[in-house]
């Protein structure tokens, strides 16, 4: 079974500081795909970046980055210069290669960015 | 209207109704989703669709029934809900599931509430 966890229920950064979430996983898997999701409180549901386990290079989306740790299973997420507009709640995700588009989620993790 | 659009947003229904939730995507995808969010639990996955045809399943109770008319279509019944059933119903589409990797784009979701 694949397991996403999130061990940071909660987060909070002052505004243009740098921030970074926490994400582990569990797989048997050798070809899967990593992503970072943002949830408003709009609650509609925001890709932030996107990671694919064969590429060792880690993403980048402008503020935000990921490191992504194969031998670990880690794949942390980070902001820099944060903004107000980041407040939201993310999702860490993982999809193995190899079936019909499933998405296992963590728990979420919700950050706040304060003036 | 471009992107995933859902309806209604917001949802109030006694145990003894019945209701539809729709979903829409203008993205040129071929499957959608449909996902339950409640608090403090992690998205679960409800059901697939790749191609209008119905892949995925989650053990999802028979009170939901999922219906994809075409790709860019999909619906979710709802009759004789319980209490526990009142969450926020997500829908999301993608190119396609037949494998891993795909980007899901979200719908704003319906937030149902069953009294």
């Amino acid at each position: 079974a694949q397991t996403v966890t999130q061990s940071q229920p909660e987060m909070s950064v002052q505004e243009a500081e740098t921030v970074t979430l926490s994400c582990t996983y569990d797989t048997s898997e050798n070809n899967y795909y990593l992503f970072w999701y943002k949830q408003p409180p709009s609650r509609q549901m925001i890709l932030v970046i996107r990671q694919e386990a064969y590429k060792q290079q880690n993403a980048t989306e402008n503020r935000f980055s990921v490191n992504f740790q194969k031998a670990a299973k880690s794949f942390s997420l980070k902001i820099s210069d944060s903004q107000l507009g980041d407040t939201a709640m993310y999702f860490c995700a993982f999809s193995r290669g190899s079936t019909l588009g499933r998405l296992y989620f963590g728990r979420g993790t919700q950050l706040t960015v304060w003036p | 209207e471009t992107g995933v659009t859902q309806t209604p947003r917001h949802l109030v229904m006694g145990m003894t109704n019945k209701k539809s939730l729709k979903c829409e995507q203008h993205l040129g995808h071929n499957a959608m989703y449909w996902y339950k969010q409640s608090a403090k639990k992690p998205l679960e996955l409800m059901f697939v669709y790749n191609f209008k045809e119905q892949t995925e399943n989650n053990s999802v109770p028979s009170r939901f029934s999922p219906e994809c008319p075409n790709s860019s279509h999909l619906f979710l019944h709802l009759h004789t809900l319980q209490p526990e059933d009142s969450a926020l119903y997500l829908c999301a589409s993608s190119l396609t599931a037949d494998g891993g990797g795909e980007t899901q784009y979200f719908g704003p979701g319906t937030r149902l509430l069953v009294l």
